[in-house]
């Protein structure tokens, strides 16, 4: 069964903007972890930002955000102030929860920005 | 260097050839992991080693065998494979494999086209 869901088509972001990527995922769970991860056409997969699924707060790096809606099950990442750089594939992952750290990826998500 | 390294990036093989792939990793980890990222579908974990010891094996054919000799490297050997393995073969690393927060970092892959 998928447990992460990514379905918006591919997206276009004017530079300086902000752009949301949606992320819904399945688990019965009650103790997991939630993962975004931005692959450059290089082919790296670049760990963005964590959130825990006790943690309270939604979790913020740079200019990424995580908007946390546990009730939801949603973890979407927001991209505040898009530079060209940004433009990539996004994946968000589930870590499993029976160890070995297995994550469940999603489809992804392609943005690029324009200028 | 630092971060993980995979070598070639590039491989082209035909199905009777044999092949390895390499992957180093610097960040002092001790878990790694390969994945299997094909078009349109979700990484596959293949393999996932913890302190040189293969905890997982994610029903992967036997024309895939890894090797773990130390920490710092990981292998996977290829002989007999078939096109629909074509793929970009990511290797990760973490520091442990548990149901921490420690997030996978990944290697730029090796694109895979088996003719």
């Amino acid at each position: 069964a998928q447990k992460i869901t990514q379905t918006q088509p591919g997206m276009f972001v004017q530079e300086k903007e902000a752009v949301t990527l949606d992320c819904t995922y399945d688990t019965s769970d009650q103790s997991y972890g939630l993962f975004w991860y931005k692959q450059p056409s290089s082919g790296e997969m670049i760990f963005l930002i964590y959130q825990g699924s006790y943690d309270e707060q939604n979790a913020t790096e740079g200019r990424y955000s995580l908007n946390f809606q546990k009730a939801r099950k949603s973890a979407n990442l927001v991209i505040s102030a898009s530079q060209l750089g940004d433009s990539a594939m996004y994946f968000c992952a589930m870590r499993e929860p029976y160890g070995n750290n297995r994550l469940a990826f999603g489809k992804g998500n392609q943005v690029v920005v324009i200028p | 260097e630092t971060g993980v390294t995979q070598t070639p990036r590039h491989l082209v093989m035909g199905m009777t050839n044999k092949k390895s792939l390499k992957c180093e990793q610097h960040l002092g980890h001790n878990a790694m992991y390969w994945y299997k990222q094909s078009a349109k579908k979700p990484l596959e974990l293949m393999f996932v080693y913890s302190l040189e010891e293969r905890v997982e094996n994610n029903s992967v054919p036997s024309r895939f065998s890894p090797e773990c000799p130390n920490s710092s490297h990981l292998f996977l050997h290829l002989h007999t494979l078939q096109p629909e393995d074509s793929a970009l073969y990511l290797c990760a690393s973490s520091q442990g494999t548990g149901t921490d927060n420690s997030p996978l970092h990944f290697g730029n892959g090796t694109r895979l086209t088996v003719t």
